[in-house]
Protein backbone atom coordinates (compact mmCIF):
# COMPACT_ATOMS: atom_id res chain seq x y z
CA UNK A 1 0.00 0.00 0.00
CA UNK A 2 0.72 3.49 -0.88
CA UNK A 3 0.12 5.24 1.83
CA UNK A 4 0.20 8.68 1.84
CA UNK A 5 2.05 9.50 -1.23
CA UNK A 6 4.01 13.48 -2.00
CA UNK A 7 5.29 15.27 -4.87
CA UNK A 8 7.78 16.23 -5.38
CA UNK A 9 10.65 14.84 -3.26
CA UNK A 10 12.90 17.89 -3.32
CA UNK A 11 12.42 21.49 -5.00
CA UNK A 12 14.67 24.80 -5.03
CA UNK A 13 12.63 27.49 -5.94
CA UNK A 14 13.46 31.18 -6.06
CA UNK A 15 12.30 34.14 -4.22
CA UNK A 16 8.41 35.61 -5.21
CA UNK A 17 8.13 32.43 -7.22
CA UNK A 18 5.30 30.40 -6.84
CA UNK A 19 4.73 26.40 -6.07
CA UNK A 20 1.75 23.69 -5.35
CA UNK A 21 3.17 20.39 -2.92
CA UNK A 22 0.82 18.01 -4.05
CA UNK A 23 -0.05 15.27 -1.57
CA UNK A 24 -2.35 12.15 -1.74
CA UNK A 25 -3.59 9.53 0.36
CA UNK A 26 -5.35 6.08 -0.76
CA UNK A 27 -6.78 4.97 3.12
CA UNK A 28 -9.79 6.35 2.76
CA UNK A 29 -9.10 8.59 5.61
CA UNK A 30 -11.35 11.49 6.11
CA UNK A 31 -8.78 14.13 7.38
CA UNK A 32 -5.36 15.59 5.99
CA UNK A 33 -2.81 17.90 7.48
CA UNK A 34 0.25 19.68 6.23
CA UNK A 35 3.07 20.30 8.81
CA UNK A 36 6.24 22.14 8.30
CA UNK A 37 9.93 20.62 10.07
CA UNK A 38 12.41 22.86 10.66
CA UNK A 39 15.57 22.19 12.77
CA UNK A 40 15.05 21.93 16.31
CA UNK A 41 10.79 23.03 15.93
CA UNK A 42 9.97 19.61 15.86
CA UNK A 43 6.51 20.22 13.44
CA UNK A 44 4.34 22.65 13.39
CA UNK A 45 0.64 22.25 11.99
CA UNK A 46 0.03 24.96 8.37
CA UNK A 47 -3.40 23.83 7.21
CA UNK A 48 -5.78 20.74 8.07
CA UNK A 49 -9.01 19.42 6.43
CA UNK A 50 -11.10 17.59 9.18
CA UNK A 51 -13.37 16.33 5.69
CA UNK A 52 -13.67 16.76 2.45
CA UNK A 53 -14.88 20.16 1.79
CA UNK A 54 -13.45 21.95 4.57
CA UNK A 55 -9.93 23.35 5.33
CA UNK A 56 -8.92 25.65 8.84
CA UNK A 57 -5.66 27.12 9.42
CA UNK A 58 -3.10 25.89 11.38
CA UNK A 59 -0.35 27.59 13.73
CA UNK A 60 1.26 29.22 10.64
CA UNK A 61 -0.19 29.73 8.39
CA UNK A 62 0.57 32.67 6.42
CA UNK A 63 2.08 32.32 3.03
CA UNK A 64 0.21 29.24 2.27
CA UNK A 65 -3.00 28.38 0.68
CA UNK A 66 -4.40 24.97 0.61
CA UNK A 67 -6.76 22.59 -1.29
CA UNK A 68 -8.81 20.11 -0.51
CA UNK A 69 -9.72 18.36 -4.48
CA UNK A 70 -11.58 15.59 -3.60
CA UNK A 71 -11.22 13.36 -0.41
CA UNK A 72 -8.01 11.97 -1.75
CA UNK A 73 -6.11 14.82 -2.37
CA UNK A 74 -5.12 18.16 -0.52
CA UNK A 75 -2.50 20.40 -2.02
CA UNK A 76 -0.55 23.28 -0.66
CA UNK A 77 0.31 26.53 -2.37
CA UNK A 78 3.12 28.89 -1.94
CA UNK A 79 2.36 31.90 -3.89
CA UNK A 80 4.72 33.72 -3.51
CA UNK A 81 7.90 31.87 -2.10
CA UNK A 82 10.33 33.23 0.90
CA UNK A 83 13.19 32.42 2.05
CA UNK A 84 12.04 31.89 5.44
CA UNK A 85 9.89 28.94 3.98
CA UNK A 86 12.61 26.84 2.92
CA UNK A 87 11.60 23.86 5.45
CA UNK A 88 10.45 20.22 4.78
CA UNK A 89 6.94 20.08 4.26
CA UNK A 90 4.97 16.80 5.38
CA UNK A 91 1.56 15.69 4.62
CA UNK A 92 -0.24 13.28 6.93
CA UNK A 93 -3.86 11.85 6.83
CA UNK A 94 -6.33 10.27 9.57
CA UNK A 95 -8.84 8.56 9.19
CA UNK A 96 -11.21 10.90 11.39
CA UNK A 97 -10.42 14.32 13.19
CA UNK A 98 -9.96 13.17 17.18
CA UNK A 99 -8.03 12.94 20.04
CA UNK A 100 -7.22 9.39 19.19
CA UNK A 101 -6.27 8.97 16.02
CA UNK A 102 -3.41 8.35 14.68
CA UNK A 103 -1.59 10.28 11.80
CA UNK A 104 -0.11 8.75 8.95
CA UNK A 105 2.72 10.36 7.31
CA UNK A 106 4.52 11.35 3.60
CA UNK A 107 7.58 11.16 3.16
CA UNK A 108 8.32 14.82 2.97
CA UNK A 109 9.15 17.40 0.48
CA UNK A 110 12.55 18.95 0.79
CA UNK A 111 12.17 22.73 -0.49
CA UNK A 112 14.74 25.45 -0.54
CA UNK A 113 14.32 29.17 -1.55
CA UNK A 114 16.53 31.05 -2.83
CA UNK B 1 -1.94 26.30 25.88
CA UNK B 2 -1.25 22.54 24.78
CA UNK B 3 2.73 21.85 24.86
CA UNK B 4 5.58 19.07 24.95
CA UNK B 5 9.01 18.92 26.20
CA UNK B 6 11.40 16.37 25.54
CA UNK B 7 14.91 16.04 26.26
CA UNK B 8 17.67 17.09 23.60
CA UNK B 9 19.48 14.90 22.11
CA UNK B 10 21.24 13.88 20.69
CA UNK B 11 21.31 10.53 22.74
CA UNK B 12 24.38 7.85 21.85
CA UNK B 13 23.93 4.44 23.03
CA UNK B 14 25.92 1.40 22.62
CA UNK B 15 23.95 -1.29 21.11
CA UNK B 16 22.17 -3.50 24.35
CA UNK B 17 22.23 -0.43 26.40
CA UNK B 18 18.99 1.00 28.12
CA UNK B 19 17.20 3.71 26.62
CA UNK B 20 15.22 6.41 27.98
CA UNK B 21 13.75 9.76 26.14
CA UNK B 22 12.19 11.83 28.38
CA UNK B 23 8.53 13.70 27.57
CA UNK B 24 6.58 15.67 29.81
CA UNK B 25 3.54 17.71 28.74
CA UNK B 26 1.23 20.69 29.49
CA UNK B 27 -2.63 20.36 28.65
CA UNK B 28 -5.85 20.68 30.19
CA UNK B 29 -8.31 17.99 30.23
CA UNK B 30 -7.04 14.73 29.06
CA UNK B 31 -4.91 14.86 26.02
CA UNK B 32 -4.49 11.30 24.22
CA UNK B 33 -0.16 10.88 24.20
CA UNK B 34 2.01 9.39 20.52
CA UNK B 35 5.84 8.36 20.39
CA UNK B 36 6.63 9.03 16.63
CA UNK B 37 9.53 7.65 15.04
CA UNK B 38 11.40 9.18 11.77
CA UNK B 39 14.23 7.44 9.73
CA UNK B 40 16.81 8.96 7.81
CA UNK B 41 14.82 10.40 4.92
CA UNK B 42 11.68 9.23 5.67
CA UNK B 43 8.39 10.62 6.96
CA UNK B 44 7.55 10.13 10.89
CA UNK B 45 6.05 6.75 11.56
CA UNK B 46 3.38 5.88 14.73
CA UNK B 47 5.56 3.71 17.68
CA UNK B 48 2.91 3.89 20.10
CA UNK B 49 -0.01 5.80 21.57
CA UNK B 50 -1.65 6.00 25.15
CA UNK B 51 -5.06 7.31 25.38
CA UNK B 52 -5.71 7.77 29.21
CA UNK B 53 -3.99 7.30 32.16
CA UNK B 54 -2.15 4.76 33.34
CA UNK B 55 -2.08 3.58 30.12
CA UNK B 56 1.15 1.79 29.00
CA UNK B 57 1.58 1.99 24.76
CA UNK B 58 4.03 -1.18 24.07
CA UNK B 59 5.60 -1.39 20.09
CA UNK B 60 9.21 -3.16 18.99
CA UNK B 61 10.20 -3.71 22.34
CA UNK B 62 9.32 0.51 22.70
CA UNK B 63 7.12 1.17 26.25
CA UNK B 64 5.85 4.47 27.71
CA UNK B 65 3.05 4.88 30.53
CA UNK B 66 1.11 7.61 30.57
CA UNK B 67 1.58 9.34 34.22
CA UNK B 68 -1.41 12.01 34.74
CA UNK B 69 0.15 12.90 38.31
CA UNK B 70 3.36 13.54 36.70
CA UNK B 71 2.75 14.49 33.50
CA UNK B 72 4.69 12.10 31.65
CA UNK B 73 4.99 9.72 28.97
CA UNK B 74 8.65 8.31 28.73
CA UNK B 75 9.66 6.30 26.22
CA UNK B 76 12.04 3.15 27.25
CA UNK B 77 13.48 0.05 25.95
CA UNK B 78 15.34 -2.24 27.47
CA UNK B 79 18.28 -3.45 24.42
CA UNK B 80 18.35 -0.78 22.01
CA UNK B 81 19.52 -1.98 18.58
CA UNK B 82 21.71 -0.33 15.57
CA UNK B 83 18.66 0.08 13.56
CA UNK B 84 16.85 1.91 16.00
CA UNK B 85 18.84 5.08 15.22
CA UNK B 86 16.27 7.53 14.44
CA UNK B 87 14.88 10.82 15.61
CA UNK B 88 11.70 10.09 18.10
CA UNK B 89 9.21 12.36 18.61
CA UNK B 90 6.85 13.02 21.54
CA UNK B 91 3.05 14.15 20.67
CA UNK B 92 -0.21 15.15 22.35
CA UNK B 93 -3.66 15.12 20.94
CA UNK B 94 -5.95 17.92 22.67
CA UNK B 95 -9.10 19.50 22.30
CA UNK B 96 -9.20 23.81 22.42
CA UNK B 97 -6.91 23.99 18.93
CA UNK B 98 -7.27 22.57 15.59
CA UNK B 99 -9.20 19.17 15.88
CA UNK B 100 -7.47 16.24 15.54
CA UNK B 101 -4.29 18.35 15.57
CA UNK B 102 -0.78 16.76 16.94
CA UNK B 103 1.23 18.74 19.44
CA UNK B 104 5.29 17.62 18.63
CA UNK B 105 8.25 18.15 20.62
CA UNK B 106 11.29 18.93 19.41
CA UNK B 107 12.48 15.63 18.60
CA UNK B 108 15.57 13.54 20.04
CA UNK B 109 17.82 12.01 17.96
CA UNK B 110 18.86 8.21 18.88
CA UNK B 111 22.56 7.05 17.78
CA UNK B 112 23.24 3.27 18.70
CA UNK B 113 26.80 2.60 17.90
CA UNK B 114 27.62 -1.35 17.43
Amino acid sequence: NAGVTQTPKFQVLKTGQSMTLQCAQDMNHNSMYWYRQDPGMGLRLIYYSASEGTTDKGEVPNGYNVSRLNKREFSLRLESAAPSQTSVYFCASSEEPGLNQPQHFGDGTRLSIL
Amino acid sequence: GNSVTQMEGPVTLSEEAFLTINCTYTATGYPSLFWYVQYPGEGLQLLLKATKADDKGSNKGFEATYRKETTSFHLEKGSVQVSDSAVYFCALSNYGGSQGNLIFGKGTKLSVKP
